[in-house]
């Protein structure tokens, strides 16, 4: 079983809303990440937390905030958000990132994200 | 220097026809190479992972990575309209990065 699932399929925000895009998968996996892809391009990672600890953040705006409650769970807090930001948001998980091959990645379905 | 290319595309070839992916990188410390198919709208989906030179053959699908050149490529046999599809090439960067790196992708489109 290689399922990622991420809630909610699709969302439609202000600028001014507070957010959350969810994560989660149980296939013991402790290294997840969140890329943004925009129409026409490949993902671009944004995060990655490896055993629950933020490991990697691609210089991200601080409007985007990721937190891991737990190896299971990847959540992604979004505030005051731009128009520019719209695309869709996709988690991934691995066995963990120390190489090899327990680096595979396995997408999540994606949140498609429209900021007004 | 872009670190993973891969063709400009789109690419169109007939059913039952073979299509040939390529992609090169730039970090020759790099030991991870995957290439993911993604339909328009949907999530990108892993078709194949390849450690070692040589081939790795998977159905209808071979993947073929040379790292003494920098190159890995995605053959597919007997294509099928349903595997009309982004290709999007993907290197994990060597020096123990832990960061999956992405080509730009191939359109392919194969045509009953």
């Amino acid at each position: 079983d290689t399922e990622v699932t991420q809630t909610p399929k699709h969302l439609v925000m202000g600028m001014t809303n507070k957010k959350s895009l969810k994560c989660e998968q149980h296939m013991g996996h402790r290294a997840m990440y969140w890329y943004k892809q925009k129409a026409k391009k490949p993902p671009e990672l944004m995060f990655v937390y490896s055993y629950e600890k933020l490991s990697i953040n691609e210089s991200v705006p601080s409007r985007f905030s990721p937190e891991c409650p737990n190896s299971s769970l990847l959540n992604l807090h979004l505030h005051a958000l731009q128009p520019e930001d719209s695309a869709l948001y996709l988690c991934a998980s691995s066995q963990d990132s120390s190489g090899g091959r327990r680096d595979t990645q396995y997408f999540g379905p994606g949140t498609r994200l429209t900021v007004l | 220097q872009k670190e993973v290319e891969q063709n400009s595309g789109p690419l169109s070839v007939p059913e039952g026809a073979i299509a040939s992916l390529n992609c090169t990188y730039s970090d020759r410390g790099s030991q991870s190479f995957f290439w993911y198919r993604q339909y328009s709208g949907k999530s990108p989906e892993l078709i194949m992972s390849i450690y070692s030179n040589g081939d790795k053959e998977d159905g209808r699908f071979t993947a073929q990575l040379n790292k003494a050149s920098q190159y890995v490529s995605l053959l597919i046999r007997d294509s099928q309209p349903s595997d009309s599809a982004t290709y999007l090439c993907a290197v994990i960067t060597g020096g123990g990065s832990e960061k999956l790196v992405f080509g730009k992708g191939m359109k392919l489109t194969v045509n009953p």
